[in-house]
């Protein structure tokens, strides 16, 4: 069964210092990787995928993913973190038609 | 148009009213998705439509019930709903496979009185 973890309930850290928001994975086959944030009452924004190719993937926002195939994982992170970071962060497998998210990691950018 | 709207964004409602849910995309995308996210969980997935017809049903209770008028909308029809039905109901697109990547509306939060 596929399954993603996300072993931080809370990360914080200061402005302008780098952020990783932690995100481990187990699928059979090839996984197809995402990150999604999330501010309050609101929807998911797509951060960024991985799916094939390069291990390093920019994305939205100043954020890149870093996908490793030896330790399954696929940890989020940006250089220099702003206070309007501060978010819920999912990650997400999928397969056909269906996302399992991790149960997310609230990010905190403390001024 | 790169975006998924959704209304209401608030409701409130009776466990005795009818009501629903809608959703509208013209991003083309020829999937589109109910989940259902509670307070500082991950959403979880409600219902998958994949051109228009219904794919997946996630063992929903029956009080729930989706419909796909055309491609580019998606309801969810609510009935005789309880009070832990309660929740934050987000819609999605995305084309078939989902290996582009989701976009989400921006959710109806629902609370049933």
């Amino acid at each position: 069964a596929q399954s993603v973890a996300q072993p931080e309930d809370q990360v914080n850290v200061a402005e302008g210092n780098p952020l990783t928001v932690k995100c481990t994975y187990s699928v059979s086959g090839n996984p197809y990787l995402f990150w999604y944030v999330q501010y309050p009452n609101r929807g998911l924004q797509f951060l960024l995928k991985y799916i094939t190719g390069d291990n390093l993937v920019k994305g939205s926002y100043g954020f890149e993913a870093e996908f490793n195939k030896s330790q399954t994982s696929f940890h989020l992170k940006k250089p220099s973190a702003l206070v309007s970071d501060s978010a819920l962060y999912f990650c997400a497998v999928t397969g056909t038609y269906k996302y399992i998210f991790g149960t997310g990691t609230r990010l905190k950018v403390l001024a | 148009d790169t975006e998924v709207t959704q209304t209401p964004k608030h409701l409130v409602m009776g466990m005795t009213n009818k009501k629903s849910l809608k959703c509208e995309q013209h991003m083309g995308h020829r999937a589109m998705y109910w989940y259902k996210q509670k307070a500082k969980k991950p959403p979880e997935l409600m219902f998958v439509y994949s051109y228009e017809k219904l794919s997946i049903n996630e063992s929903v209770p029956s009080r729930f019930s989706p419909e796909c008028p055309n491609s580019s909308l998606l309801n969810l029809h609510l009935h005789a709903l309880q009070p832990e039905d309660s929740a934050l109901y987000l819609c999605a697109s995305s084309q078939p496979g989902g290996t582009v990547g989701y976009t989400f509306g921006s959710g109806t939060r629902l609370t049933v009185v």
